[in-house]
């Protein structure tokens, strides 16, 4: 167990839906990460937080968004939902997650999204 | 173009014997490169982490090593175990004001009694 928490573990929609993921990042952990991950694509890095800010943005579409709260737990926001945005998405969490980025990161078990 | 490769695709090894798995990259300006382990279905592990400056790091039976000039890694694993079967992934990290990922697809590798 990696001290990290995510919820739902399964979530079935429909194409152009809306879903939210909710993360828990470890205690203490003020870095959030979101992956991707699909079996054509692998693993994609979408978006980092720090302490409540933007770090870092990766791959991450525009119909998606996120967000990490004063608490620190961090919200992805999937929208207007395709085929194609079926996937395990992954949370993570580190320490700090500053400019030398070597801290480890702790995965959460992760989210499984259908889109039907 | 900043692409990181991983080979082989997929190894089956009796337990017991050891194993080396590799990764070549081509990222520019490199930050670190990471080692995980995945189990099917979970979230990845961290198995090590390297800067530029680092060319060994160990953990438990797992030793990575990274080669900056000619830009390899590779992740060797000795007496395997059943509970090695796993995908391992390299990924390695660029930053350019930002951070950057680079994931590789993996080696999925098969450990047999």
């Amino acid at each position: 167990d990696s001290g990290v928490t995510q919820t739902p573990k399964h979530l079935i929609t429909a194409t152009g839906q809306r879903v939210t993921l909710r993360c828990s990042p470890r205690s203490g952990d003020l870095s959030v990460y979101w992956y991707q991950q699909s079996l054509d694509q692998g693993l994609q890095f979408l978006i980092q937080y720090y302490n409540g800010e933007e770090r870092a943005k990766g791959n991450i579409l525009e119909r998606f968004s996120a967000q990490q709260f004063p608490d620190l737990h961090s919200e992805l926001n999937l929208s207007s939902l395709e085929l194609g945005d079926s996937a395990l998405y992954f949370c993570a969490s580190s320490v700090a997650g500053g400019i030398k980025d070597t801290d480890t990161q702790y995965f959460g078990p992760g989210t499984r999204l259908t889109v039907l | 173009k900043n692409q990181v490769e991983q080979s082989p695709q997929s190894l089956i090894i009796l337990e017991g014997k050891n194993c080396t798995l590799q990764c070549n990259y081509t990222v520019s300006p490199f930050s670190n490169l990471r080692w995980y382990k995945q189990d099917t279905g979970r979230g990845p592990v961290s198995l090590t982490i390297m800067t530029f400056s680092e060319n060994t790091k160990s953990n438990g039976r797992y030793t990575a090593t990274l080669d900056a000039d000619t830009k390899q890694s590779s992740l060797h694993i000795t007496a395997s175990q059943l509970s090695d079967s796993a995908s391992y992934i390299c990924v390695v990290s660029l930053y350019t004001g930002g951070f950057k990922t680079i994931f590789g697809a993996g080696t999925r590798l098969f450990v047999k009694a």
